[in-house]
């Protein structure tokens, strides 16, 4: 299967201070990525859709200044959370769906925790 | 839209004994339908897929998942649960039309008493 890779696993930062998150597919190249947040105990809700060379259309109630997404190239979607809050405080995961298969695949997320 | 529901948030089984986890979608057209499960603070693991053909699918793990149609239903089957079966489990659908992007269903907690 395809592979999606999702750096760091884990990051805790400062308020006020911003942090990138990477998500690479490593042997295929996705034109598209799909950012989710997972809340405690909840479930994951589609935040933007990354379009490689355009911009990322995001979901209602995103906001797209404080969630930057960039998709500079067909492997690496960047999510950049700005000016974190605790409230950001969640676990990230990236999805790419690689041409031909009906399939998602997932990175392994991220948690950050802001303080 | 299309839409999905895991009717039970909470599931508690004894090891050994069986399993079915719930599963309903909404979608108008026929849906690529998924079953994840999820350990804690861990990310997403695929343990089965429908796209279409047998609607009996075969998974990982020793899990199984049943489309049925006219019930909008793909729930998550497993004869003998094991003690390490405990996490989240998550139903999704996928629109192959909009590149792959999953709507997920609230998922189910599995517990396991020894």
């Amino acid at each position: 299967g395809a592979v999606v890779s999702q750096h760091p696993s884990r990051v805790i930062c400062k308020s006020g201070t911003s942090v990138k998150i990477e998500c690479r597919s490593l042997d295929f190249q996705a034109t598209t990525m799909f950012w989710y947040r997972q809340f405690p105990k909840k479930s994951l809700m589609l935040m933007a859709t990354s379009n490689e060379g355009s911009k990322a259309t995001y979901e209602q109630g995103v906001e797209k200044d404080k969630f930057l997404i960039n998709h500079a190239s067909l492997t690496l979607s960047t999510l950049t959370v700005t000016s974190a809050h605790p409230e950001d405080s969640s676990f990230y995961i990236c999805s790419a769906p690689k041409g031909g298969s009906a399939e998602a695949f997932f990175g392994q997320g991220t948690r950050l925790t802001v303080v | 839209a299309q839409s999905v529901t895991q009717p039970d948030i909470h599931i508690t089984v004894s090891e050994g004994a069986s399993l079915e986890l719930r599963c309903n979608y909404s979608y108008g057209a026929t849906p690529y339908l998924f079953w994840y499960v999820q350990s804690p603070g861990q990310g997403l693991q695929l343990l089965l897929k429908y796209f279409s053909g047998d609607t009996l699918v075969q998974g990982i793990k020793g899990f199984e998942a049943e489309f049925k149609r006219s019930q909008s239903s793909f729930n998550l089957r497993k004869p003998s649960v094991h003690w390490s079966d405990a996490a989240e489990y998550f139903c999704a659908v996928g629109v192959l039309g909009a590149g792959n992007m999953l709507t997920f269903g609230g998922g189910t907690r599995l517990m396991v008493k020894p």
